[in-house]
């Protein structure tokens, strides 16, 4: 598996704002994959961040809010846009390595929103 | 629509108490079924299951899948407080990426000494 790190580990917005999550991979992977985890709830997938092309966003998530720069096979990072409180969560980046390799996950970003 | 449920939802034991977790799913086209533990943020990766009744096994704990009635168990041996997270299920679907999962609710396991 990959080592995966992200920062920052936790910060504290007040609404409006916005904060870039970064994601550092120590290996090249195809595939790499941004979560988020409200207080309380499940992971659920944000977006696919593909490299050399626009972010692949599922339902619900919305580029503008969302941006996702991959410019790399190592790096990728998640900006939160025009925050509110309701973005507060843990924002998690993750990584599959290979073909029927299992989903990994970084050390994840607590964002709490005043 | 891809769906995963986790029973019970919480789990109060003491050290060296044996658990099992349960996690049902429904799927169109299914592909895996993962277990991860999950301590303050980041989850763990546990077990990746694919076929039916071949048992996983890392240490104390085991995990199996039966693929005829969709369900998969986790079992913990001789539970220890630092078993004490939340233990997620989660969801390969075929036709997806292998990054995408569809998560279960998770289940909180508290160890007491």
């Amino acid at each position: 598996s990959a080592v995966i790190s992200q920062k920052p580990s936790r910060d504290i917005c007040q609404r409006g704002t916005s904060l870039t999550i970064q994601c550092q991979v120590d290996s090249q992977v195809t595939m790499m994959f941004w979560y988020r985890q409200q207080p309380g709830q499940s992971l659920t997938l944000i977006a696919t961040a593909n490299q050399g092309s626009e972010a692949t966003y599922e339902s619900g998530f919305v580029i503008d809010k969302f941006p996702i720069s991959r410019p790399n096979l190592t790096f990728s990072t998640l900006t939160v846009s025009n925050m509110s409180p309701e973005d507060s969560s843990i924002y998690l980046c993750s990584v599959v390595v290979g073909v029927n390799s299992p989903l990994h996950f970084g050390n994840g970003t607590r964002l709490t929103v005043t | 629509e891809d769906k995963v449920v986790q029973s019970p939802l919480s789990l109060v034991v003491h050290e060296g108490d044996t658990v099992t977790l349960n996690c049902s799913y429904e799927v169109t086209n299914f592909r895996s079924l993962l277990w991860y533990k999950q301590e303050k943020k980041a989850p763990t990766f546990l077990f990746m299951l694919t076929s039916s009744g071949i048992e996983k096994k890392s240490g104390r704990l085991s995990s199996i899948l039966d693929k005829k009635e969709l369900f998969s168990i986790l079992n913990i041996t001789a539970t220890q407080t630092g078993d004490s997270a939340v233990y997620l299920c989660a969801l390969n679907a075929g036709g997806t990426s292998y990054g995408k999962l569809t998560f279960g609710q998770g289940t909180i396991l508290t160890v007491h000494p």
